[in-house]
Order: C-alpha cells, then sequence, then structure tokens
C-alpha cells in the first residue's frame, strides 16, 4: 500500500515563530488533506490539497503531486496551534477509497 | 449544516464483551468511515460503508463489523473485545466526487480492562 511519512516527528517552538510540515507519499494520489487533532481527539480539516496552493489565515499549504510532497506552513504561531498535525492520502479515484494517514507532526507552542 | 456526531464518547468495557459504536454523518454526506487510533499514532482504516453496503476493509478481523442505516448513519460492532482494542474510535463522512473531502467525528474512546 501507500506510504506517508511526515517530517518532523516534534516540534517544539516559542510563540510567533514560523514552521515548515512536511508530508512525503510513495504514488500518485486523488485526495491530500491536512488535519489538526486537538487534545480532546477530534480531526479537523486545515486543507482539502491534492495539488496546488491554499491558504487560510495564518495557515497555507502546498502540494506538489509530481514530487509527491505536500507542506504545511505554519506563520506566527500561536499556543492554540498545540496539537498533532496529519496528512493523509487516498488513491482510489472513486467509491471505497480509504485514507492513509502519516505518523504525525507533535506541536508545541509555547507562550 | 451538522457535522459528524459520535456516540457515547467514553466508555469502559471488558475483555470479551462485545461493543457498539454508533455515528451519524455530515448532512448530505453518503459514505461513512471508520477509523482506529491507537495511542501516539495515527489513525487506521478499518471499512468504509456507501449505500447501506461495506465498500473497502483494511486489516482489521472479522469481530469488527458494521452497519449503515438508510439515513446515512453507522455503526461499528466489536465482538469479543480485547486488550489492544483500547483506543480511539473514528468516524468520517464523505460525499462521493472530485472533491471527497472527509469530515470527522470527535470519537468514542473505548477502554478495555
Amino acid at each position: 500500500g501507500i506510504q506517508v511519512e511526515q517530517s518532523p516527528p516534534d516540534l517544539i517552538l516559542q510563540e510567533g515563530a514560523n514552521s515548515t510540515l512536511r508530508c512525503n507519499f510513495s504514488d500518485s494520489v486523488n485526495n491530500l488533506q491536512w488535519f489538526h487533532q486537538n487534545p480532546w481527539g477530534q480531526l479537523i480539516n486545515l486543507f482539502y490539497i491534492p495539488s496546488g496552493t491554499k491558504q487560510n489565515g495564518r495557515l497555507s499549504a502546498t502540494t506538489v503531486a509530481t514530487e509527491r510532497y505536500s507542506l504545511l506552513y505554519i506563520s506566527s504561531s500561536q499556543t492554540t496551534d498545540s496539537g498533532v498535525y496529519f496528512c493523509a492520502v487516498d488513491r482510489s479515484p472513486g467509491a471505497g477509497n480509504m485514507l492513509t494517514f502519516g505518523g504525525g507532526t507533535r506541536l508545541m507552542v509555547k507562550p | 449544516e451538522t457535522g459528524v456526531t459520535q456516540s457515547p464518547t467514553h466508555l469502559i468495557k471488558t475483555r470479551g464483551q462485545q461493543v457498539t459504536l454508533r455515528c451519524s454523518s455530515q448532512s448530505g454526506h453518503n459514505t461513512v468511515s471508520w477509523y482506529q487510533q491507537a495511542l501516539g499514532q495515527g489513525p487506521q482504516f478499518i471499512f468504509q460503508y456507501y449505500r447501506e453496503e461495506e465498500n473497502g476493509r483494511g486489516n482489521f478481523p472479522p469481530r469488527f463489523s458494521g452497519l449503515q442505516f438508510p439515513n446515512y448513519s453507522s455503526e461499528l460492532n466489536v465482538n469479543a473485545l480485547e486488550l489492544d482494542d483500547s483506543a480511539l474510535y473514528l468516524c468520517a463522512s464523505s460525499f462521493p466526487g472530485p472533491t471527497r473531502a472527509y469530515t470527522f467525528g470527535s470519537g468514542t474512546r473505548l477502554t478495555v480492562v
């Protein structure tokens, strides 16, 4: 099956710093999403981004499908950004698809 | 537009027992997937239901089973619980199409003792 690797596994930032999280995947994909898992366990969808670049406030994401990687940028980090960030992909063009998750990046933002 | 809701939020079961977890999909979504997330790991795909039929399954034994109802809500049933079944169980709904984003619920945290 498809492999998804995220880096770094752990990241500690001072409030206000910027960061880049990376997701590499081993095969072509039809869907790529970035999620933030809050301390209560809920996965919050940040971006649906199988290709191209999107921005939402302090967050932005870029996926280069031909080179099989995606980047999540966090600017001016805040303590509320803490949590685990997951990249997830699926390959199927239709029904019967499944998301394969990376191992996550655990982010801690210190005040 | 309602999101994905799961119940219960927490429960504790004894090894060997059976458990049923429930999920209501987001309005307009006809596909429901279930994931198991062990502590410190990414979610693992259990199975998916589309139009009330299982439409894909991950590497989980048959004692993990499910149902989808005409209103697209879903149940996950686990028989003969084992200690390793302790995990966060997440439900996600989606709608097939070119922009097939998944929406997740808050999960059910199952502890098997």
